[in-house]
């Protein structure tokens, strides 16, 4: 069974630039959630899809959007990247149902220079 | 608002020690679930276990262990012989059940010399 896949591994971008990083979720699951990591803050939480709907927003700017195809797919998008938006961004995906745990991917780690 | 405190930045021990990371989470709901997380330096996040907050039972599996008690909003995780490949991040998240994000603690970087 493939775990959850995300592309690109890396990327590097300039100041004001988009991106767009994409997910693969575990066949089978509904919900996808979205993650940001840096040493300064941690995990946070970014957003999490459900059947093609934002079911859960974190506290982050309008820059950070997401949205998940019918086939569970999901992207993030970035707008007008700034430097302190570098980080490793993790995708993690689920069943959506009573909490039955979350599996990550290897994450997109974002240079913004 | 929930949070996770993992009041242990760093640990160190040599190989074939034992080795408790601590977690104190808050939470307002009854219901809600902890996680922990392994982060190796590929970056990837490795399940380890998930918990309900109705199931106080502790549990092994292998070498780890977890100790939940409810009473001091603990989930702690024991790592018996330690070995080098367990040398990682160790994250522990709450999830509560009115959503669906996690939230996780600072992490505890663990290094394990042999």
């Amino acid at each position: 069974k493939a775990g959850v896949t995300q592309t690109p591994r890396y990327l590097i971008k300039t100041r004001g630039q988009q991106v767009t990083l994409s997910c693969s979720p575990i066949s089978g699951h509904r919900s996808v959630s979205w993650y940001q990591q840096t040493p300064g803050q941690g995990l946070q939480f970014l957003f999490e899809y459900f059947s093609e709907t934002q079911r859960n927003k974190g506290n982050f700017p309008g820059r950070f959007s997401g949205r998940q195809f019918s086939n569970s797919r999901s992207e993030m998008n970035v707008s007008t990247l700034e430097l302190g938006d570098s980080a490793l961004y993790l995708c993690a995906s689920s069943l959506g149902v009573l909490q039955t745990g979350y599996t990550f991917g290897s994450g997109t780690r974002l240079t913004v220079v | 608002a929930q949070k996770v405190t993992q009041a242990q930045t760093e640990i160190s021990v040599v190989e074939k020690e034992d080795v408790t990371l601590d977690c104190v989470y808050e939470t307002r709901d009854t219901t809600y679930y902890l996680f922990w997380y392994k982060q190796p330096p590929s970056g990837e996040l490795v399940f380890l276990i998930r918990r309900n907050s109705f199931d106080e039972q502790n549990e092994i599996s292998g070498r780890y262990s977890w100790n939940f008690q409810k009473s001091t909003s603990s989930f702690n995780f024991t790592i018996t012989a330690s070995q080098v490949v367990d040398s990682a991040v160790y994250f522990c998240a709450l999830s509560e059940t009115s959503g669906s994000r996690l939230t996780f603690g600072e992490g505890t970087q663990l290094t394990v010399n042999p």
